[in-house]
């Protein structure tokens, strides 16, 4: 158990839709990551939050948004959902974000959509 | 651009047999270096990393990777596999802080081993 929760577990929605996947980071850990993992674009990052603000963007549609809470839970919020949105969403959390720190990401259990 | 490549989508080896997984990267400088397995059904675990210092990193349930910069490689090996050890297994880099400030990983396709016992 790597100390990272994420809530739901599975969902499945239907296209057009909009869903929120919920994150809870390890006690303590300030980074925040979220990951999007499918059969044919792999495991991909998609946005990282350190300390409440937006830190790195990667390949995160428009349509996909997050946000890190005071208490350092994270969601990701997923609108106008695609068929081709149906992946593996994991949350990553590690301790600090700072020059000289090489931490490793803990990875929750992730979050499986289905979107139909 | 910071990217890995994990040559081999599949690798089969008889249990009790040495195992290694390869891994080689580009980075603009000098890389950090990831080692993770996945489970059925369940997140990624992190084995090992590779900072600075000695090119033979040991990591978690006997695993232990050889950086190696003349060849940009990072391969993960073991001298004796487990059945245990069937997984999938991804190579991760990520840039020194000042490129991108960010900190975030770019992984490999991830190549899955299966133990035959």
């Amino acid at each position: 158990d790597s100390g990272v929760t994420q809530t739901p577990k599975h969902l499945i929605t239907a296209t057009g839709q909009r869903v929120t996947l919920r994150c809870s980071p390890r006690s303590g850990d300030l980074s925040v990551y979220w990951y999007q993992q499918s059969l044919d674009q792999g495991l991909q990052f998609l946005i990282q939050y350190y300390n409440g603000e937006e830190r790195a963007k990667g390949n995160i549609l428009e349509r996909f948004s997050a946000q890190q809470f005071p208490d350092l839970h994270s969601e990701l919020n997923l609108s106008s959902l695609e068929l081709g949105d149906s992946a593996l969403y994991f949350c990553a959390s590690s301790p600090r974000d700072v020059q000289g720190a090489v931490d490793e990401q803990f990875f929750g259990p992730g979050t499986r959509l289905t979107v139909l | 651009a910071q990217s890995v490549a994990q040559p081999e989508d599949q690798v089969n080896v008889a249990e009790g047999n040495p195992l290694t997984v390869k891994c080689t990267y580009s980075v603009s400088g000098n890389p950090y270096l990831f080692w993770y397995v996945q489970y059925p059904n369940r997140g990624l675990q992190f084995l090992l990393k590779y900072i600075t210092g000695d090119n033979l990193v040991k990591g978690s349930y006997g695993f232990e990777a050889e950086f190696n910069k003349s060849q940009t490689s990072f391969h993960l090996k073991k001298p004796s596999a487990l059945v245990s050890d069937s997984a999938l297994y991804f190579c991760a880099v990520r840039d020194r802080w000042g490129k991108t400030g960010a900190n975030n990983l770019f992984f490999g396709t991830g190549t899955r081993l299966t133990v035959i016992p």
